[in-house]
């Protein structure tokens, strides 16, 4: 059974600081790695997909990087500012082969507070 | 455009009453999910819907019942539910079920069970 676990669970920062959140998993059989943020109350926001194939994804101040064989997957956000104060969620896909569709295993999240 | 929206975003119900949630996206998506999310916990996955068939039941109660009417559409209809079923309910869509797409979720529904 896949577990997905992330380091750490909350984390605060001041503003402007360079920041990495961890994500690991137990089985290295995914399809792919996906990133999402969470607002309190709200639903999840994708911010970005790694294929399984893909060593690394940008887009704007944050990037993703990937190392399938070790299981695991890192989020740097770069120049942080009090908007990216939300709850991150990684979560690794698997192919449904029998029917179709894809089963995301989330981790447990990493909370985010970035302080002016 | 990427959206999934649910409605309605909030519902109260008792034990005995029957309610659906609702999900639409105009993406064109071929695959739809419901996710149950409690508080402080990530999201686990109920169904999984390819091309209007169900794909997945990760061994849901029956008090749950999905129903994928069309490709853009998708129903929880809920009846006999327990305190404990209370939590917000994402909906999902990706573009096939084939292949590992970006999944987009909607803003969810928060259910109350009294």
């Amino acid at each position: 059974k896949q577990e997905v676990t992330q380091i750490p669970a909350a984390l605060s920062v001041p503003e402007g600081e360079n920041l990495v959140l961890n994500c690991s998993f137990t089985d290295s059989a995914i399809y792919n790695l996906q990133w999402f943020r969470q607002d309190p109350g709200k639903g999840l926001t994708s911010l970005l997909l790694i294929q399984s194939s893909q060593r690394e994804q940008t887009s704007g101040r944050l990037n993703a990087s990937l190392d399938k064989s070790s299981g695991r997957s890192t989020l740097y956000i770069a120049a942080s500012q009090p908007g990216d104060s939300a709850t991150y969620l990684c979560a690794v896909s698997a192919l449904i082969l029998t029917g179709g569709g894809n089963k995301l295993t989330f981790g447990t999240g990493t909370q985010l507070k970035v302080e002016l | 455009d990427t959206e999934v929206t649910q409605t309605p975003k909030h519902l109260v119900m008792g034990m005995t009453n029957k309610k659906s949630l609702k999900c639409e996206q105009h993406m064109g998506h071929r695959a739809m999910y419901w996710y149950k999310q409690k508080a402080k916990k990530p999201p686990e996955l109920m169904f999984v819907y390819s091309y209007e068939k169900l794909s997945i039941n990760e061994s849901v109660p029956s008090r749950f019942s999905p129903e994928c009417p069309n490709s853009s559409l998708l129903n929880l209809h809920l009846h006999a539910l327990q305190p404990e079923d209370s939590a917000l309910y994402l909906c999902a869509s990706s573009q096939d079920g084939f292949s590992g797409n970006t999944i987009y979720f909607g803003e969810g529904s928060w259910l109350t069970v009294v």
